[in-house]
């Protein structure tokens, strides 16, 4: 099967310069993520969609940061304006998110995009 | 609130040797378990994951890892390290819901000398 698709691999930008993200998770997956990965540390959640609705925002810096999901497949994640502290690793996963026990199935990852904000 | 702790940030051994990499868990109810690596310049890849059962999980290229409810830890093992082994480990916990989130540790650095 395809992997999570992301674009594009690398951004460089000026600080409150805008940027956007986009991903195209496996076919069939009801669940999308949105993770941030500053070096050094582990994925932090942004944003978790099943199908086209919000099921977590609670980390999204909602003042810079918006997502979408449109017809719940692929996805875009907005940086408008951008700041020092935005750079890092950007991750988009997915995962089966259907039914019961979904939680048994693992998240696949794209490879991301790294941004870097200067 | 849930979280993961992996206590070491680099994890050196010989090829051939075994090796542990250390994860704890905190976490309300029952916990659904993780473990990922990720190679330079890619994405995370699932290694395996604990949701019942045996204790000892068995996943990709030799993995195993133990789960072990008391000391709410879940350490990732291998009989024989090889030097491709030589990655970025995360361990993760997931909420036990249809729409869980999961929590990640920062990563554990582990090099395999030959």
């Amino acid at each position: 099967e395809a992997g999570v698709a992301q674009s594009p691999r690398y951004k460089i930008i000026e600080k409150r310069q805008s940027v956007a993200f986009w991903c195209n998770p496996i076919s069939g997956h009801a669940t999308l993520y949105w993770y941030q990965q500053i070096l050094g540390q582990g994925p932090k959640l942004l944003i978790q969609f099943q199908n086209n609705g919000v099921v977590d925002d609670s980390q999204l810096p909602k003042d810079r940061f918006s997502a979408e999901r449109l017809k719940g497949v692929d996805s875009t994640l907005k940086i408008q304006p951008a700041k020092l502290e935005d750079s890092a690793v950007y991750l988009c996963a997915s995962s089966l998110g259907k039914g019961t026990r979904s939680y048994n199935s693992p998240l696949h990852f794209g490879n991301g995009t790294r941004l870097t904000v200067t | 609130a849930q979280s993961v702790a992996q206590p070491e940030d680099q994890v050196n051994v010989a090829e051939g040797n075994p090796l542990t990499v250390k994860c704890t868990y905190s976490v309300s109810g029952n916990p659904y378990l993780f473990w990922y690596v990720q190679y330079p310049n890619r994405g995370l890849q699932f290694l395996l994951k604990y949701i019942t059962g045996d204790n000892l999980v068995k996943g990709s290229y030799g993995f195993e890892a133990e789960f072990n409810k008391s000391q709410t830890s879940f350490h990732l093992k291998k009989p024989s390290a090889l030097v491709s082994d030589s990655a970025l480990y995360f361990c993760a916990v997931r909420e036990g819901t249809n729409a869980g989130k999961s929590t990640f540790g920062d990563g554990t650095t582990l090099t395999v000398k030959p």
